[in-house]
């Protein structure tokens, strides 16, 4: 069965560092997202990527973070230099059309010090 | 407020027993889905139930869905210590983006 793969596993950065965390969404999917779930929290909404661009973005998605789709199967999120409240686990999800189920990766758990 | 709260907050059950969890949102949704998070692991999709369907079944879950109260519930019949995990709703609207609740830590006893 065909599955969201996410790279690394676990990060840890030092505090001001840029990290890109990866993604490598299902292949016939057309739809992107980045959530995040700070330890003990639920799972947020940060980004969402249709057509080449963003669709849609929550407030915790600022200028500090990007987000990138380099080719046809990788999806990125950057994050320009991480705070140490960016440490969580950073959840990518794929979907087939605009409204359906949504397949997570295993998450990256990034810890910044 | 909140989008996607999820009741109780724990639940601890013994083998066999059902489990019931309850999800309360509060705009118009598009379709809701519930997801489970083994501990410091990714979420796994269960079941997607959308805004005109009532009740939906998935082997031994069954999620029903009132629109007019804004709920959902899930049950796990004959649950299994395997089964234990928190368990949360997500909505979803016109725009895609998922809401997710706080949880149901489920906790099945041997």
């Amino acid at each position: 069965e065909p599955e969201v793969t996410q790279t690394p596993s676990h990060q840890v950065t030092q505090m001001g560092q840029e990290v890109i965390l990866r993604c490598v969404p299902i292949s016939n999917h057309l739809y992107f997202y980045w959530y995040r779930q700070i330890l003990g929290q639920k799972v947020e909404f940060l980004v969402s990527f249709y057509n080449n661009e963003i669709s849609e973005k929550s407030e915790i998605f600022d200028d500090q973070f990007s987000v990138e789709r380099p080719d046809g199967s990788n999806f990125t999120l950057k994050i320009r230099s991480t705070k140490l409240e960016d440490s969580a686990m950073y959840f990518c999800a794929s979907v087939q059309g605009a409204s359906g189920e949504q397949y997570f990766g295993p998450g990256t758990r990034l810890t910044v010090t | 407020s909140q989008q996607g709260e999820e009741d109780p907050q724990a639940l601890s059950i013994q083998e066999g027993e059902n489990a019931t969890m309850n999800c309360s949102y509060k705009t118009s949704i598009n379709n809701l889905q519930w997801y489970r998070q083994n501990s410091g692991r990714g979420l796994v999709h269960l079941i997607l139930i959308r805004s005109n369907e009532r009740e939906k079944h998935s082997g031994r879950l069954r999620v029903t869905l009132d629109t007019s109260k804004k709920s959902s519930s899930l049950l796990i019949t004959a649950s299994r210590a395997a089964d234990t995990a928190s368990y949360f709703c997500a909505t979803d609207r016109k725009i895609p983006r998922l809401t997710f609740g706080e949880g149901t830590q489920l906790t099945v006893n041997p």
